[in-house]
């Protein structure tokens, strides 16, 4: 089968530094994307790893480990807005995509 | 610039009724389609994609079945709705140029299904 595995929940205070992190197993790899979705509202795209490294677009970043089957996102200078799920999501070959459960980060005061 | 239409935007419906939720998507040709569903809290579940006109993957066997009768026209239908069909539907288009191509999603702001 194909999964990806990442934390439930996440809470972090406002101005701070928050990973969220995400290990895969997928019959190919084709790359790992990472969504951010608001309540009630559709997933929008944050960024994509096809290689190893990390990946930076503005307050956002994201690593990848293909060796680990492993990537991350992490948020920096936490805002109120920025409480939402988060969603990492792998092309395993072609044009499917597969998403991970989420992770609900919870941004407080 | 492309754009995503899904509707209807939200539908009541009773146990063993028929569905049938409707996708187009403008300013681009031959997309990707895929048709995803949400269970409350949870994440994205793959239901079908589509390449080309005719041509549906199927990724989870269930009462559920799409077409794509047009370029830009994905439409998800059942003949008798579950209980266990409940949730939020999600239309996304993607391009079909792999090289260099995040392969990135465009959704649709979705269809709340609720089964009774």
């Amino acid at each position: 089968g194909q999964s990806l595995e990442q934390p439930s929940e996440v809470t972090a205070v406002e101005g701070a530094i928050v990973q969220i992190n995400c290990t895969y197993q997928t019959s190919g790899f084709y790359g790992l994307s990472w969504y951010q979705q608001h309540d009630g509202g559709a997933p929008t795209f944050l960024s994509y790893n096809a290689l190893d490294g990390l990946e930076e677009t503005g307050r956002f970043s994201s690593f990848l480990s293909r060796s680990d089957s492993y990537g991350y996102l992490l948020l920096q200078e936490l805002q109120m807005k920025d409480s939402a799920s988060y969603f990492c999501a792998v092309r395993p070959g072609g044009f499917k995509t597969i998403f991970g459960a989420g992770t609900r980060l919870f941004v407080k005061a | 610039s492309q754009t995503i239409h899904q509707w209807p935007a939200t539908l009541v419906q009773p146990v063993g009724s028929p569905l049938s939720l409707e996708c187009t998507v403008e300013g681009t040709s031959n997309p990707n389609l895929y048709w995803y569903r949400q269970a409350a809290g949870r994440g994205l579940q793959l239901l079908f994609y589509s390449v080309g006109i005719g041509q549906i993957s199927s990724e989870v066997p269930q009462n559920l079945s799409a077409s794509r009768p047009q370029d830009r026209q994905f439409i998800l239908s059942s003949k008798k709705l579950l209980l266990s069909d409940s949730g939020f539907y999600l239309c996304a288009w993607s391009s079909q140029v792999l090289r260099a191509n995040t392969g990135e999603l465009f959704f649709g702001e979705g269809s709340r299904l609720t089964v009774l």
